[in-house]
């Protein structure tokens, strides 16, 4: 099946300081999702990428959808003790929209040191 | 803000035993999603749903699970007869079909 992976896995930054993680895949994506998840929590939905190239901000997050339609990146700016989590890349194969089974990648745990 | 809900929050079963995992979607969407989620592993579909018919679902989803739409709120998933391996986090989604899903908090299942 297809496969996200995200780099890097970990991440353990100070804060204020800018984050930027990414996710690949082996096969071509037409939507490219980023969610956060808390500990013991469902994900949330942070930015949705609809178009290759595209480069979309939601407050202090970044994300772009790649031109080859293969991967995404994220980037958080100035980060702040609420930014704790797990960052997950995810998309529906191919065109599928109405039934977007996701898959969903390996994630990011993000650690702020105080 | 509309938001996917789900009971119960935690629920612990002998192996066995029948288990049912409830959602209420958003209300004007369409589709219905179960995903799964082990301890510290990344979420895994089970099963899409759409005009009361499962629409896609995963090899995770076996003969022991199911799912119903019994009236135009609720959204369930069961299981039948519970595995040790069926403890994880059981998170609903819902979307109005454009491409963003909605999760839930999700419903914890510990089998013993």
């Amino acid at each position: 099946g297809q496969q996200l992976n995200q780099s890097p896995q970990s991440m353990f930054i100070q804060e204020g300081e800018d984050v930027s993680m990414n996710c690949t895949s082996s096969s071509i994506f037409n939507t490219w999702l980023w969610y956060k998840q808390d500990p013991g929590e469902g994900p949330v939905l942070l930015i949705a990428l609809y178009k290759a190239g595209e480069l979309t901000s939601n407050g202090r997050l970044t994300a772009q959808f790649g031109i080859t339609r293969k991967d995404s990146f994220l980037n958080i700016s100035a980060s702040i003790p609420s930014d704790v989590g797990i960052y997950f890349c995810a998309g529906p194969p191919g065109a599928n929209f109405g039934n977007e089974k996701l898959t969903f990648g390996t994630g990011t745990r993000l650690t702020i040191i105080p | 803000e509309p938001e996917v809900t789900q009971t119960p929050s935690h629920q612990v079963t002998q192996m066995g035993q029948e288990v049912i995992l409830r959602c209420v979607p958003i209300s004007n969407h369409l589709y219905f999603y179960w995903y799964r989620q082990i301890l510290g592993q990344k979420v895994e579909f089970l099963v899409s749903f759409y005009n009361n018919e499962i629409s896609e679902k995963s090899e995770i989803f076996d003969d022991q699970f199911s799912v119903e739409r019994p009236d135009g709120s609720n959204f369930t998933l069961k299981i039948r007869s519970t595995k040790l391996e069926d403890s994880a986090m059981y998170f609903c989604a819902s979307s109005e079909g454009g491409g963003e899903l909605f999760f839930g908090e999700g419903s914890r299942l510990t089998v013993l």
